[in-house]
């Protein structure tokens, strides 16, 4: 069964204070390893999808990574509108999104 | 614009009702879905559909049904069987290349 750990559950930072959010993940034959932000009473947004070990990907502040075990969401000097929940979701060999349970991150000034 | 449409936001259940969740989507994506969000859980996957007139149970189905009479469409109805209804119910759609999942902005049930 595919499994996916997210941690912290939740983190403060201050503005201007880079940090990184980590996914643990077991997946029988990895299709692909996805980042959303979920605003809150909002549908989940996709920021990245990673394919192999190596992958990196960045968008303005954010920056992905991926190894074999684990995925890092990087996050640089955040602004305050960069708080949100970070959700991480692996896709198997059953085609199946797996969620883990997110990160609450808040970016005080 | 293209996207998923969820409606009502807000829904209200009583005690032995069904209610039904609408999901409408113009991405022409074949494939849709229907996911549960309870805090502190990750995303449970109620139903999906690959194709129109198709539809699989997910993880935690008991309880709701769904149809798929038309592409753009795939509304989920909360039956009374359902015991704990009260969620953050989310709609997705993908297309058939990719393993993305587009999402709707959600309708959050509560019973009165």
């Amino acid at each position: 069964e595919d499994q996916v750990t997210q941690s912290p559950e939740a983190l403060r930072l201050q503005e201007g204070e880079s940090s990184s959010l980590n996914c643990s993940y077991t997946v029988s034959g990895l299709r692909g390893l996805f980042w959303y932000r979920q605003d809150p009473g909002k549908g989940p947004e996709f920021l990245f999808t990673l394919y192999s070990a190596g992958e990196e990907k960045e968008k303005e502040r954010l920056k992905a990574t991926l190894t074999k075990k684990e995925s890092f969401l990087h996050i640089t000097a955040p602004k305050p509108e960069d708080s949100a929940t970070y959700l991480c979701a692996v896709s198997g060999t059953a085609s199946k999104l797996t969620f883990g349970t997110g990160t609450r991150l808040q970016v005080t000034l | 614009d293209g996207g998923i449409t969820q409606s009502p936001k807000y829904l209200f259940r009583k005690e032995g009702q069904n209610v039904t969740l609408s999901c409408e989507q113009n991405l022409n994506h074949d494939a849709m879905y229907w996911y549960r969000q309870d805090p502190g859980q990750g995303l449970r996957l109620i139903y999906y559909s690959q194709i129109v007139n198709d539809f699989q149970k997910g993880d935690i189905a008991e309880g709701y049904s769904v149809s798929r009479e038309k592409k753009e469409s795939f509304p989920l109805t909360v039956t009374s069987a359902q015991k704990n209804p009260t969620a953050f119910y989310l709609c997705a759609s993908r297309e058939a290349s990719n393993e993305k999942l587009f999402f709707g902005s959600g309708t959050q049930l509560s019973v009165l």
